[in-house]
């Protein structure tokens, strides 16, 4: 069974920064598009960022363009979320989550799938 | 960015019953959605991609349709395992977008 074992939250006051790293149990995993995925306590699911195979395509939802910076290394089999000047509405839990990119009946689609636990980033003073 | 409106927000049925969990999208998605279920503590677990592609180990009670703005998950015959929070995801555009999400209690 593919694992996704994330690390790095904590807790920093605003404006601080903090570096997230996600670590798969299977090399083919990081073959793949990864994303990350966060959810504020007691709120729903919202989508962060996600990158394509070699790191050469990175989308990131408007709120943290330009604060946020995904990366990977697939020597490493590791991906990262740099996060900037970090508010307090970045408060939420973490997820990394794999996001497989297939081709299917003329269409791309996604499957998130696996999932990490988690790892959760308080923002506060 | 594409809105999804989940309904209702939450659910209370018995075990047993017919369960069905609307998706609209704020504009036409093909069939590029996806449906997870998140159980309180836990990660959230694929069920269905590409609107009604049963994920491989999902139970085949549940099952999803629909093209262009509106989606339906439903479960076929409600099980205790099932309470838990249901979302939908539209990967057609960027930024990828969750719906609300659906609590489902069982009474």
């Amino acid at each position: 069974e593919v694992q996704l074992v994330e690390s790095g939250g904590g807790l920093v006051q605003p404006g601080g920064s903090l570096r997230l790293s996600c670590v798969p149990s299977s090399f083919a995993v990081i073959n793949d598009w990864m994303s990350w995925v966060r959810q504020a306590p007691g709120k729903g699911l919202e989508w962060v960022a996600n990158m394509n195979r070699d790191g050469s395509e990175i989308h990131y939802m408007d709120s943290v363009k330009g604060r946020f910076t995904m990366s990977r290394d697939n020597a490493k089999k590791s991906v990262y979320l740099e996060m900037n000047s970090l508010r307090a509405e970045d408060t939420a839990v973490y997820y990394c989550v794999r996001d497989s990119n297939y081709f299917y009946n003329n269409g791309w689609y996604r499957k998130f799938d696996p999932w990490g636990q988690g790892t959760l980033v308080t923002v506060s003073s | 960015a594409t809105q999804l409106t989940q309904s209702p927000s939450s659910l209370s049925a018995s075990e047993g019953d017919r369960v069905t969990i609307t998706c609209r999208a704020s504009q036409g998605i093909r069939n590029e959605l996806g449906w997870y279920q998140q159980k309180p503590g836990k990660a959230p677990k694929l069920l269905i991609h590409a609107a009604s592609t049963l994920q491989s180990g999902v139970p085949s009670r549940f099952s999803g349709s629909g093209f262009g703005t509106d989606f339906t998950l439903t479960i076929s015959s409600l099980q205790p395992e099932d309470s838990a929070t249901y979302y939908c995801l539209q990967d057609y555009t960027y930024p990828l977008t969750f719906g609300g999400g659906t609590k489902v209690e069982i009474k």
